[in-house]
């Protein structure tokens, strides 16, 4: 099997930057993927291929990947951003996709 | 705009069989460009990747579900389905159905359907 590894939560004031990562041996050869999910809702994603933002998500969202480690970062993050925040990648071998266990992000 | 919605029965019994369905609006499964997915999320939990099925049929499926699960697809009604035997108090969850582009993301969601597994 595969594992995606994250921080069960993160918390930052609102207006700084929350970074959030996620750790896995094939990282340095397949891309990550960031999902946000709120209370009762279907994830979004918020970052494609590493550090592609899809259309309609704020600029704020930003994600970077180096080694086994891909990081998404929330720049003056704010109330509304509190989320569970998932990482989506896939093994080595691009059979199996696999999320991480979620982080969930408080911004107080 | 694609829109996914799952359904089917809200609660099963230990040992039977769970059985979704998601019905496609605003496009055809039969594009080629996508794989039609099944994710799971148990109560206060993390999400699962369940498998997909291509329009043509193809279908890729967790290990951890390999001898349990069965994805299908009917494209004259727009709609795939999955299928879960011998199933536990483990397999309760909200069951998303959602669309897989060729780069591996999930670009829409159904809304989710609790499925509870309890005599």
């Amino acid at each position: 099997s595969y594992e995606l590894t994250q921080p069960p939560s993160v918390s930052v004031s609102p207006g700084q930057t929350a970074r959030i990562t996620c750790s896995g041996d094939a990282l340095p050869k397949k891309f990550a993927y960031w999902y946000q999910q709120k209370s009762g809702r279907a994830p979004v994603l918020v970052i494609f291929e590493d550090n592609k933002r899809p259309s309609g998500i704020p600029e704020r969202f930003s994600g970077s990947s180096s080694g086994t480690m891909a990081t998404l970062s929330i720049s003056a993050a704010q109330v509304d951003d509190e989320a569970d925040y998932y990482c989506f990648s896939t093994d080595g071998r691009g059979d199996l996709r696999v999320f991480g266990r979620g982080t969930k992000l408080t911004v107080l | 705009q694609v829109q996914l919605q799952e359904s089917g029965p809200g609660l099963v019994k230990p040992s039977q069989s769970l059985a979704l369905t998601c019905t496609v609006s605003g496009g055809s499964i039969t594009s080629g460009d996508f794989y039609w997915s099944w994710v799971r999320q148990p109560p206060g939990k993390g999400l699962e990747w369940l498998g997909y099925i291509s329009y043509i049929g193809t279908t890729h499926y967790n290990p951890s579900l390999k001898s349990r699960i069965t994805i299908s697809i009917d494209t004259s009604k727009n709609q795939f389905s999955l299928k879960l035997n011998s199933v536990t108090a483990a397999d309760t969850a909200v069951y998303y159905c959602a669309r897989e582009t060729v780069t591996i993301y999930f670009d829409h969601w159904g809304q989710g359907a609790l499925v509870t597994v309890s005599s």
